[in-house]
């Protein structure tokens, strides 16, 4: 079956430096969302990406798709304490139909 | 955009009892909406899919009988923890998807968390 691997699994940085976390697959992707859960609340959409080597931008977080459609990444450009929180990816298998959630990246930010 | 309400937010409950939790999808219609076990620190664990007018469908290694689930509207879902243990106190989430917000894009309910004592 389908197995997710989300690194790192966790990232200390320093307010304004730059975070990046990865999603990999070891099957190719119909899509993948990505979702921020703060402390204590709950995830929240975020993007979904659908395209092969398909990259969006939300402000100061760029995401990609791989060119397999098998990995995908994050990335924060100068962080804000305000990024704090967990960030999961969510792969739908092709296949499979079915989707399984990373096991998130926690990131704290030191003002 | 859509919103999901998860109700209750908190239970304390005492061990042996039974426990109902709500997901209503509030300004959509959700003909299958998820249900998810979360630990501390650690990633979203799916529990069951729950669809409307039918069964639930069960992941490998969740009690049907323990979790029963019941999706009797397109905007309803609960989750009923029966006869608790206090293994099972956690944080229970729901989540829905709409139609045409994109394949598989979810919006999730605030969460209930559990205790059993």
């Amino acid at each position: 079956g389908q197995q997710v691997m989300q690194i790192p699994q966790y990232q200390h940085v320093q307010e304004g430096e730059d975070f990046t976390t990865y999603c990999n697959s070891s099957t190719t992707l119909s899509n993948i969302q990505w979702y921020k859960q703060r402390p204590g609340g709950h995830p929240v959409f975020l993007i979904q990406l659908v395209k092969s080597g398909e990259v969006k931008k939300q402000k100061r977080l760029t995401f990609q798709f791989g060119e397999a459609k098998k990995n995908s990444s994050l990335h924060i450009t100068a962080t804000q304490t305000t990024d704090v929180g967990t960030y999961f990816c969510e792969p739908l298998d092709t296949n499979a139909g079915k989707s399984t959630f990373g096991d998130g990246t926690t990131l704290t930010v030191k003002p | 955009g859509a919103v999901v309400s998860q109700h209750p937010s908190r239970v304390i409950c005492k061990s042996g009892t039974s426990v109902k939790i709500e997901c209503r999808s509030l300004d959509f219609q959700a003909t299958t909406m998820f249900w998810y076990r979360q630990f501390p620190k650690k990633s979203l664990m799916l529990m069951a899919t729950s669809n409307e007018g039918s069964k639930a469908t069960y992941e490998q290694g969740v009690e049907k009988d323990k979790f029963l689930i019941n999706h009797a509207s397109l905007t309803l879902s609960t989750l009923t923890v029966t006869s608790a243990h206090p293994e099972d106190s956690s944080f229970y989430i729901c989540s829905a998807s709409q139609a045409g917000s994109g394949a598989n894009v979810l919006t999730f309910g605030a969460g209930s968390r559990l205790t059993v004592l």
